[in-house]
């Protein structure tokens, strides 16, 4: 059975003080794993898609990046306005065009204070 | 505007009574999910369809039914059944190589 596990549950950070969030994995085959960012009351908010091992994507001060095993996001220079819970998934591969489970972790909830 | 959108956003339920959210989506998807998130939780998978008149159920699907009678509806029922159902309750939907797009959520709240 697909799992992900999710460190640290939560991270205070002072604005600017760089650090990464971990997301570790376990999936028969992944055909990609998804970055949210999710605010109070609110939806999910895709950030990005990663689809094979040693891939990274940018934005803004957010990067993320994969192995085989787990992803990191690594936020640079924080500001309060990135203060949220961040959410990461794993999509299986299910076989043909099948689209399988979505699984996600429990979460990191950010707080950047200024 | 293409997305998918939950109604309504605060829903109120009895003891005992059945009670149907709302999950409409215009992006042609083939894939839904409806996932619970409990105070401080990450997302647990109720049901997903991936096809029309087709569903499986995830990992909490007790006290709960679905139906996909249209590509564009996913409704969810959370049945008398369902002993502690007070939750935010997302959908979302997928398409071929697309990320999940979420709703904005359902917040149930048993009076």
């Amino acid at each position: 059975e697909d799992q992900v596990t999710q460190s640290p549950e939560a991270l205070r950070l002072q604005e600017g003080e760089s650090s990464s969030l971990n997301c570790s994995y376990t999936v028969s085959g992944l055909r990609g794993l998804f970055w949210y960012r999710q605010d109070p009351g609110k939806g999910p908010e895709f950030l990005f898609t990663l689809y094979s091992a040693g891939e990274e994507k940018e934005k803004e001060r957010l990067k993320a990046t994969l192995t085989k095993k787990e992803s990191f996001l690594h936020i640079t220079a924080p500001k309060p306005e990135d203060s949220a819970t961040y959410l990461c998934a794993v999509h299986p591969y299910a076989g043909g065009t099948s689209y399988g489970k979505l699984t996600f972790g429990q979460g990191t909830i950010l707080t950047v204070h200024p | 505007d293409g997305g998918i959108t939950q109604s309504p956003k605060y829903l109120f339920r009895k003891e005992g009574q059945n009670v149907t959210l709302s999950c409409e989506q215009n992006l042609n998807h083939d894939a839904m999910y409806w996932y619970r998130q409990d105070p401080g939780q990450g997302l647990r998978l109720i049901y997903y369809s991936q096809i029309v008149n087709d569903f499986q159920k995830g990992d909490i699907a007790e006290g709960y039914s679905v139906s996909r009678e249209k590509k564009e509806s996913f409704p969810l029922t959370v049945t008398s059944a369902q002993k502690n159902p007070t939750a935010f309750y997302l959908c979302a939907s997928m398409g071929d190589r697309t990320e999940a797009f979420f709703g904005q959520g359902t917040r149930l709240t048993v009076v």
